[in-house]
């Protein structure tokens, strides 16, 4: 069964810090991987998505890594700003079987301060 | 603009009681998704529908069954609510990736 663990589960930073955020999973027979933003009282947002062939994929600030035989990624955040205090979820979706499922990690609640 | 649209926002029901939460899509995506989000659980998916008419069991599908009425709608009903069914709902849609999630329903049972 596959398992998805981000750490850590809650980081503060400064405004203007580059940060990094983990994701760990048990099973490296994915099909891809996903970062996804949730804000209070919202739904969650997809921020990137990396194929299981790829090793990352950017977007503006954001840059998110895969390293499928290691069972990680991890999402880095240049100069923070306190609009990016979220909580950030990844999910990934095995590859065969019941391809259609996402598993989602527990999220780690970024805070940044002003 | 709306994307997906979950009605209502939120609920307080008794225990026993019955509920049907609405879900609602205008992307023309085929999949459909409803999860539920608990406090140290992460989002877990109840049911999925790959298309007008089919539905597959999730992870967590007791106490639940879902309809999907057309490509747009997709309902899931609470047929006899209990306590551990308090939790905050999530539908998402799809045509693969990324999956489009709604602003949730917020579900307390008491």
């Amino acid at each position: 069964k596959q398992e998805v663990t981000q750490i850590p589960a809650a980081l503060s930073v400064p405004e203007g810090e580059n940060l990094v955020l983990n994701c760990s999973f048990t099973d490296s027979a994915i099909y891809n991987l996903q970062w996804f933003r949730q804000d209070p009282g919202k739904g969650l947002t997809s921020l990137l998505l990396i194929q299981s062939s790829q090793r990352e994929q950017t977007s503006g600030r954001l840059n998110a890594s895969l390293d499928k035989s290691s069972g990680r990624s991890t999402l880095y955040i240049a100069a923070s700003q306190p609009g990016d205090s979220a909580t950030y979820l990844c999910a990934v979706r095995n590859s065969g079987g019941s391809n259609y499922k996402l598993t989602f990690g527990k999220g780690t609640l970024l805070t940044v301060n002003p | 603009n709306a994307g997906v649209t979950q009605t209502p926002k939120f609920q307080v029901l008794k225990t026993g009681q019955s509920m049907t939460l609405q879900c609602a899509q205008d992307m023309n995506h085929n999949s459909m998704y409803w999860y539920r989000q608990d406090p140290g659980m992460g989002l877990r998916l109840i049911y999925y529908s790959a298309s007008e008419g089919t539905t597959d069991k999730g992870e967590v599908p007791n106490g639940y069954n879902v309809s999907r009425l057309n490509k747009r709608e997709f309902s899931l009903r609470l047929e006899s609510a209990a306590p551990s069914q308090t939790s905050v709902y999530f539908c998402a849609s799809s045509v693969l990736e990324p999956q489009h999630f709604g602003d949730g329903t917020r579900l307390s049972i008491l």
